[in-house]
């Protein structure tokens, strides 16, 4: 069955280090995107792509950087992490031609 | 800048009745607009959506109300049930381009 699958789910980091998520699809969907969810804002953009080898910068990108390494894997790079960067992570794929996307579990992320 | 705007913020309809969700757009080159719902503790996921071609879109209990010139649209759930508790979050695009702008969301409480 197609998906999108994240790692991790729950994700404790201190502030000022490295954290990655990781994010795979097996929709075979070129398009991937790596939303934010925060009360009163809704799902706010940050990074997404349009193949292998793309990235491009979404609505709020500063203190993010993204890669996508193949169709299947799309991950989200915070260098130094901050607490303003607390939140739930999702990250989606979805075909060109329209913006049907099919959503991750989400990754809850706490910055201490 | 908030390019999608969604009202109310929280809704509690009693079982039966119907529940009006709005959102409002500023870009005119937007051309689809979906809905999406979100359950306590899991992903959102794609409910309906509109190109607008057309005014009017129906699945089952659920209708979205689209007017061009006032940059509106609207979902209503007709006979609520406990069961469409949830949030809802408008959405739009532009065709072609995948990536999805969000509204702030709409938290939906049905009364039994």
């Amino acid at each position: 069955e197609a998906a999108v699958t994240q790692s991790p789910r729950n994700k404790v980091a201190v502030t000022g280090g490295k954290v990655t998520l990781s994010c795979n699809q097996t929709n075979n969907h070129n398009n991937m995107y790596w939303y934010r969810q925060d009360t009163g804002h809704g799902l706010r953009l940050i990074h997404y792509s349009y193949g292998a080898g793309s990235t491009e910068k979404g609505d709020i990108p500063d203190g993010y950087k993204a890669s996508r390494p193949s169709q299947e894997n799309f991950s989200l790079i915070l260098e130094l992490a901050t607490p303003s960067q607390t939140s739930v992570y999702f990250c989606a794929s979805g075909p060109d031609t329209n913006s049907d996307y099919t959503f991750g579990s989400g990754t809850r992320l706490l910055v201490i | 800048q908030q390019q999608v705007r969604q009202s109310p913020q929280s809704l509690t309809v009693w079982e039966g009745e119907t529940a009006i969700l709005n959102c409002s757009y500023e870009d005119s080159t937007f051309d689809y607009f979906p809905w999406y719902h979100q359950f306590p503790g899991e992903s959102p996921a794609l409910l309906i959506a509109i190109r607008p071609v057309s005014n009017k879109k129906e699945d089952g209990r659920f209708t979205i109300f689209f007017n061009k010139r006032e940059k509106k649209f609207s979902l209503h759930i007709a006979d609520s049930q406990p069961g469409d508790s949830a949030t809802y979050f408008c959405a739009a695009s532009r065709y072609n381009q995948g990536k999805l702008i969000f509204g702030q969301g709409t938290k939906l409480s049905i009364k039994p």
